[in-house]
């Protein structure tokens, strides 16, 4: 049971260039999200997905871009990258879809450090 | 806009102190949870509060939930090595989490 994995784990771009990050998650949870986490800022939302074929704006999805055609994989893709977007991203799922009761349980990948040029 | 405020944003503190951290809102939460990030690792799952004025207890960390639902605060006792890393806050709302800025704590041997 390996959780939620994340690829690459460190990746340097330039301004300009496009690039996928990879989450699949084998939990068979509906629930997955991309979050980016800076300094001071704790993590901030930028897509999620409330299972195959459905997909949502966070708080920061500008530049972004998601889709879930499966329920394991969740990519998010950078179609023109900016300086800007150097930042560690994480992936992480659940299996409620969210709960009054707070039973919504994330699980998070190891992230993946992304610098921009 | 951060829904969640986190105090301190830093503490740094000798091995066997005491220390409280604070999560703050205007807004009421219907949860809220507690999770810890270590270097390099995703954060992972402390707690999960429910219910104004609950307690809960994990070891040496008691965490507890306000009266009024607007704020928690998270208590270590006799603080460990172990116990450095990046604590954060989340409240519940609508179908996501939304995570406080966080308080990154450094016990010191």
């Amino acid at each position: 049971n390996a959780g939620v994995t994340q690829t690459p784990k460190f990746q340097v771009l330039k301004t300009g260039q496009s690039m996928t990050l990879q989450c699949a998650q084998d939990m068979n949870h509906e629930y997955m999200s991309w979050y980016r986490q800076d300094p001071g800022m704790g993590l901030r939302l930028i897509h999620y997905s409330v299972g195959a074929g459905i997909t949502d704006q966070g708080e920061v999805p500008n530049g972004y871009n998601v889709s879930r055609s499966t329920t394991e994989d969740f990519p998010l893709r950078l179609l023109s990258a900016a300086p800007s977007q150097t930042s560690v991203y994480f992936c992480a799922s659940s299996y409620s879809r969210g709960s009054v009761s707070g039973a919504n349980v994330l699980t998070f990948g190891a992230g993946s450090r992304l610098t921009v040029l | 806009t951060q829904l969640l405020e986190q105090s301190p944003q830093f503490l740094s503190i000798q091995e066997g102190e005491n220390l409280t951290v604070y999560c703050n809102s205007s807004s009421v939460f219907s949860s809220l949870q507690w999770y810890r990030q270590e270097p390099g690792e995703g954060p992972v799952l402390l707690v999960t509060v429910v219910t104004g004025g609950e307690v809960k207890k994990l070891k040496r960390l008691t965490f507890q939930f306000g009266d009024a639902r607007k704020d928690s605060s998270l208590h270590i006792t006799a603080a460990q090595p172990g116990d450095t890393g990046l604590y954060l806050c989340a409240r519940l709302r609508a179908n996501n989490l939304f995570f406080g800025t966080g308080t990154r704590l450094t016990v010191i041997p």
